[in-house]
């Protein structure tokens, strides 16, 4: 079975830009999970996606938003991008069929110049 | 609200011998407790769940405990090698209600080298 896969798996953009990233969770799974990692702060939840739904968020302003498809795909997009969005941003899928078990992508590195 | 704790912040040790790594969290009503492992600039594996009702799980030369009575969980490595150099991450999914469906709340990591 194939794993989750992310893309793009780098990206540079330049302050004030947009941004979408790609999610592709284990098939069969219907949770999609997205988390910033920043050496300064470490692993942060954005929000979580079941069913097209969103079922909960983290504490990140409203230039951070996502969504889920109907094949569970899901998108996360950062508008007006500013320095600190600078991370490694991570998808996770998961199904209650394994336990919740959170499986990772490889991440999306994305530099803001 | 949840925090989580990891101990040492990183660890150095020669090859072949026995560790354990330390996790601490500060509620514990949670759902079940995951251990990842990160290599540099890579994605998160996941190595062992433990779920609230366990007190532990075993694959291979990992053995991962939990107590969530005292808050604690630890990662025992047994006869470590080089490459199980990476930094090493505990994580605890929250109990909410009947589904305990919760984000992860993470520990800042164990980065950890074995010298050949």
């Amino acid at each position: 079975k194939a794993g989750v896969t992310q893309t793009p798996r780098y990206l540079i953009k330049t302050r004030g830009q947009q941004v979408t990233l790609s999610c592709s969770p284990i098939s069969g799974h219907r949770s999609v999970s997205w988390y910033q990692q920043t050496p300064g702060q470490g692993l942060q939840f954005l929000f979580e996606y079941f069913s097209e739904t969103q079922r909960n968020k983290g504490n990140f302003p409203g230039r951070f938003s996502g969504r889920q498809f109907s094949n569970s795909r899901s998108e996360m997009n950062v508008s007006t991008l500013e320095l600190g969005d600078s991370a490694l941003y991570l998808c996770a899928s998961s199904s209650r069929q394994d336990q919740e078990t959170q499986y990772f992508g490889p991440g999306t590195r994305l530099l803001v110049l | 609200k949840q925090e989580v704790t990891q101990i040492p912040a990183a660890l150095s040790v020669p090859e072949g011998e026995n560790l354990v790594l330390n996790c601490s969290f500060t509620d514990s009503a949670i759902y079940n407790l995951q251990w990842f492992r990160q290599d540099p600039g890579k994605g998160l594996t996941s190595l062992l769940l433990i779920q609230s009702s366990q007190r532990e799980q075993t694959s291979g030369r990992l053995n991962a405990s939990l107590d969530k009575s005292s808050g604690r969980s630890t990662l025992y490595i047994a006869a470590s090698q080089p490459g199980d150099s990476a930094t090493y991450l505990c994580a605890v999914r929250p109990w909410v209600g009947d589904t305990g469906r919760r984000a992860l709340t993470f520990g800042s990591g164990t980065r950890l080298q074995v010298q050949p």
